[in-house]
């Protein structure tokens, strides 16, 4: 079955410190994977993604991201958090050729001043 | 660019009401898609348009669910009549599908927050 799995309902970290979100998922074929931040009365906005090659993506507001197959996970980082940073965070799989993309249930995550 | 435009933000209806959702998706969009955010199921996709043709509605829940994409600019999702577990934040987004294989970034709108009483 097709599925992702975000561990943590809810975080909190305080300014300054560093962020890891958990991402697993499972999927039949070769993966796209995504992280989108969703800010309160906000839509959904694409932080980063992977489909092949350096398995350490960058993406915006300094954000990273590491595939790793073996593990089946999508790890989310940042290594300093900014208030501004607190949301809700999504994974998402899909498959190449796919608009069809599942997404797991989300982290929020609370940055203490 | 104002980005996908969802409208109402929050609504309030009885059960039993015919409730209708609107969005604009970004303009030179191709592609629309609309998604239900709960709890229990995180976000689901409802249906997805390509040249305001349904392509896949697999994801609508049961007859009560239509959607319409009259034309590029506009799209409608309805639900007549409402029940109380129809509540959620329903989300329309959009992209440009170049009709290659890789992924078109989806842009989300803010949503719309339903509550069925």
């Amino acid at each position: 079955a097709q599925s992702v799995t975000q561990p943590d309902i809810h975080i909190t970290v305080s300014e300054g410190a560093s962020l890891e979100l958990r991402c697993n998922y499972s999927y039949g074929a070769t993966p796209y994977l995504f992280w989108y931040v969703q800010s309160p009365g906000q839509g959904l906005q694409l932080l980063l993604k992977y489909f092949s090659g350096d398995t350490l993506v960058q993406g915006i507001k300094g954000f990273e991201a590491e595939f790793k197959r073996s593990q089946s996970s999508f790890n989310l980082r940042k290594p300093s958090v900014h208030w501004s940073d607190a949301a809700e965070y999504f994974c998402a799989v899909g498959g190449k050729g796919t608009y069809k993309y599942i997404f797991g249930t989300g982290t929020r995550l609370k940055v203490l001043a | 660019d104002a980005g996908v435009i969802q409208s109402p933000r929050h609504e309030v209806t009885e059960m039993g009401q015919e409730v209708t959702l609107r969005c604009k998706p970004i303009s030179g969009h191709n592609s629309l898609f609309w998604y239900r955010q709960t709890m229990m199921r995180g976000l689901e996709l409802l249906i997805y348009f390509n040249n305001n043709v349904p392509i896949d509605d697999s994801g609508m829940p049961e007859d009560r669910f239509s959607a319409k994409m009259p034309n590029a600019s506009f799209s409608t999702l309805k639900i007549q009549p409402s029940e109380p577990r129809d509540s959620a934040v329903y989300f329309c987004a959009s992209s440009l599908d170049s009709g290659g294989p890789s992924y078109n970034e989806q842009f989300f709108g803010p949503g719309t927050r339903l509550t069925v009483l």
